[in-house]
């Protein structure tokens, strides 16, 4: 089945510093990558949509110049959360559109624990 | 504007017993509709998804859904439940269109008890 990986599965950083997100479709290729965040006991919530090739759709709310997304290969998107503060503390999500499948054909990573000190 | 709405924050159920996770949803636009399973610590992993076509979707792990646009319903059951199938939940809906994005609900944390 299609896998996709995150990595690191967990950080911890000092507030102020910045910290990369890897999201990587290891057997498909995905134009489309999503990015979620995922609060304790709460729903998941859009952040942002990662095309390849082209800048990120950020959805209402989220800053682009705090979260940035690169999506530079068909297998690989980047979330890098800059200047961190511990508000920025939670549970991230990718998921990959598979190229070959239908639309509303997506696979989630295993998310990545971000700890701001 | 598309939402959906999970009923029960938390189901708890004795092994062997009927698993019912409820769902309603709310479309301006035929929806597509999709049930996920998170276990700790680990991402989201599809359980079934309704696309237009059967009301009645069956999908992994014994699970299945009925479409009931008249209750604007996507109920999630199981009729015997297993000490695995404890995980949250999720509920989602398509935001429209092909754009793949998709709109969740606030989950529900199946507790089975032996």
């Amino acid at each position: 089945g299609a896998v996709v990986s995150q990595h690191p599965s967990r950080v911890i950083c000092k507030s102020g510093t910045s910290v990369k997100i890897e999201c990587r479709s290891l057997d498909f290729q995905a134009t489309t990558m999503f990015w979620y965040r995922q609060f304790p006991k709460k729903s998941l919530m859009l952040m942002a949509t990662s095309n390849e090739g082209s800048k990120a759709t950020y959805e209402q709310g989220v800053e682009k110049d705090k979260f940035l997304i690169n999506h530079a290969s068909l297998t690989l998107s980047t979330l890098t959360v800059t200047s961190a503060h511990p508000e920025d503390s939670s549970f991230y999500i990718c998921s990959a559109r598979d190229r070959a499948g239908g639309w509303e054909t997506q696979y989630f990573g295993p998310g990545t624990r971000l700890l701001v000190l | 504007a598309q939402s959906v709405t999970q009923l029960g924050s938390h189901v708890s159920v004795s092994e062997g017993a009927l698993v019912l996770l409820r769902c309603n949803y709310s479309s301006s636009v035929p929806p597509y509709l999709f049930w996920y399973v998170q276990y700790p610590n680990q991402g989201l992993q599809l359980l079934l998804k309704y696309t237009s076509a059967a009301t009645l979707v069956k999908g992994i792990n014994g699970f299945e859904a009925e479409f009931k646009k008249s209750e604007t319903s996507f109920h999630l059951t199981k009729p015997s439940a297993h000490m695995s199938d404890a995980a949250e939940y999720f509920c989602a809906v398509s935001r429209g269109g092909n754009t793949g994005k998709l709109i969740f609900g606030q989950g529900t944390t199946l507790q089975v008890k032996p």
